[in-house]
């Protein structure tokens, strides 16, 4: 089963303009992660932002939390070529479950 | 620092056969996770132990799966028998403690023919 749901499921947008991904869940949640999937490697943590925060930033990473309405986002500032992999958000209740993910692609 | 190890990368196998998959978590990390990622899709968990102790299981199909974790370290996913829909990736992940940050290994993909 799938907890969080990314939105959009695919993006594609120029280098050096920002890439904004959105998550929603369904239960109360302690804490939200977001991961970044290279074609045909594992996972990479990206952040972490705990369910009284409400924003956290990491470098070209912005993460917002609205509990209230069970939502998140991800924002990427000035994408690379680099950027170019498919992100989740995963939330922890009792257990970590995972989205299906948003594939981001980053133009030339 | 090692990160997670698994093998083998790739498995190809016939159906009916029987196939394992091996992970080594980060040391000192207590809990380590099996997941299954089909393609273009979010890993859903399989099992998550806790040292020795499997502590969820409840989404691992037990009449084919099975996995252990013995003395608490590597940890073993066993499919028997293979059925064809069981191609996808397996994702071994470990943290220090749960809840917390993943550390994933790069995935073992099985193909069944």
């Amino acid at each position: 089963s799938q907890q969080g749901e990314e939105d959009p499921q695919a993006l594609s947008i120029q280098e050096g303009e920002n890439a904004t991904m959105n998550c929603s869940y369904k239960t109360s949640i302690n804490n939200l992660q977001w991961y970044r999937q290279n074609s045909g490697r594992g996972l990479v943590h990206l952040i972490l932002i705990r369910s009284n925060e409400r924003e956290k930033h990491s470098g070209r990473l912005r993460v917002t939390l609205d509990t209230s309405k069970k939502s998140s986002s991800l924002l990427i500032t000035a994408s690379r070529a680099a950027d170019t992999a498919s992100y989740f958000c995963a939330t922890d209740e009792d257990k970590i479950i995972f989205g299906k993910g948003t594939r981001l692609h980053i133009l030339p | 620092e090692a990160g997670v190890v698994q093998s083998p990368r790739y498995k190809i196998i016939e159906k009916k056969q029987p196939v394992a998959f091996w992970c080594n978590p980060i040391s000192g990390h207590n809990t380590l996770y099996w997941y299954l990622q089909n393609l273009g899709q979010g890993p859903e968990l399989l099992i998550r132990y806790e040292n020795e102790e499997a502590v969820d299981d409840s989404q691992l199909p037990k009449d084919r799966f099975s996995a252990e974790r013995l003395k608490g370290v590597d940890s073993t996913l066993k499919i028997q028998p293979a059925e064809l829909g069981d191609s996808a990736v397996y994702l071994c992940a470990s943290s220090v403690s749960a809840p917390g940050e993943l550390f994933f290994g790069e995935g073992s993909r099985l193909t069944v023919l």
